[in-house]
């Protein structure tokens, strides 16, 4: 079992451009939350999906962001015209039930740079 | 509003050391409280509490709960080089979802 991937682990983007961050979920994993890490804080919960579904998008901001997790493929994260207060790692994790899991697997996260 | 207090948020020691990192929280529908270790990565998961009282273990590092006071601590002891680290706190709230709220972290630096 992989874990969790993520890709790219390094992204740069100009201001105004789009960023896009993928997450493959650990297998057998339908859940994902994706988090943001700023400079010197904590993780900050984003959004959780399960396949096909936004559960929760309770800490995700209500522009340029969205997040997608098909039936097939990696779920996206994606930010439109990006701002250099975008600019961040980016954590996914998974989990293979929702409601009764013992803990969520992280990937190694995606560093966003926006310059 | 939904909280997790973590004190201190930096921490110097020295090896051999003993550190006892708290997380306390404010967040309705507790479910269960995590802790994690960050390095330059992804966090990985130390341990999962949802019962008041007992002890979870894990070499030198181990952890209780007090859902009456509501905070937990993470003790590590005989400290190394290689406990530095960000310990992140996490409390897991149950709705009709699982929902998680993340602590500032403490950073640790132990010293040789």
């Amino acid at each position: 079992n992989a874990g969790v991937m993520q890709n790219p682990r390094h992204l740069v983007r100009r201001r105004g451009q789009e960023a896009r961050l993928r997450c493959s979920p650990m297998k057998g994993h339908s859940h994902v939350y994706w988090y943001r890490q700023l400079p010197e804080e904590g993780l900050k919960f984003m959004v959780y999906l399960q396949k096909e579904n936004i559960i929760d998008e309770s800490g995700m901001p209500k522009e340029r962001f969205s997040a997608e997790f098909p039936k097939e493929g990696p779920s996206i994260l994606r930010i439109q015209q990006v701002v250099r207060g975008d600019s961040a790692a980016y954590f996914c994790a998974s989990s293979p039930q929702g409601l009764a899991f013992l803990e969520q697997y992280f990937g190694p996260g995606t560093r966003l740079t926006v310059t | 509003e939904d909280k997790v207090v973590q004190s201190p948020l930096s921490l110097v020691v020295h090896e051999g050391d003993t550190v006892t990192l708290n997380c306390s929280y404010e967040v309705t529908n507790f479910r269960s409280l995590l802790w994690y270790k960050q390095e330059k990565k992804a966090p990985t998961f130390l341990f999962m509490l949802t019962s008041s009282g007992i002890e979870k273990k894990s070499g030198r590092l181990s952890s209780i709960l007090d859902k009456k006071e509501l905070f937990s601590i993470l003790n590590i002891t005989a400290t190394q080089t290689g406990d530095s680290a960000v310990y992140l706190c996490a409390v897991e709230a149950m709705y009709n979802f699982n929902k998680f709220y993340f602590g500032s972290g403490t950073k640790l630096n132990v010293k040789p």
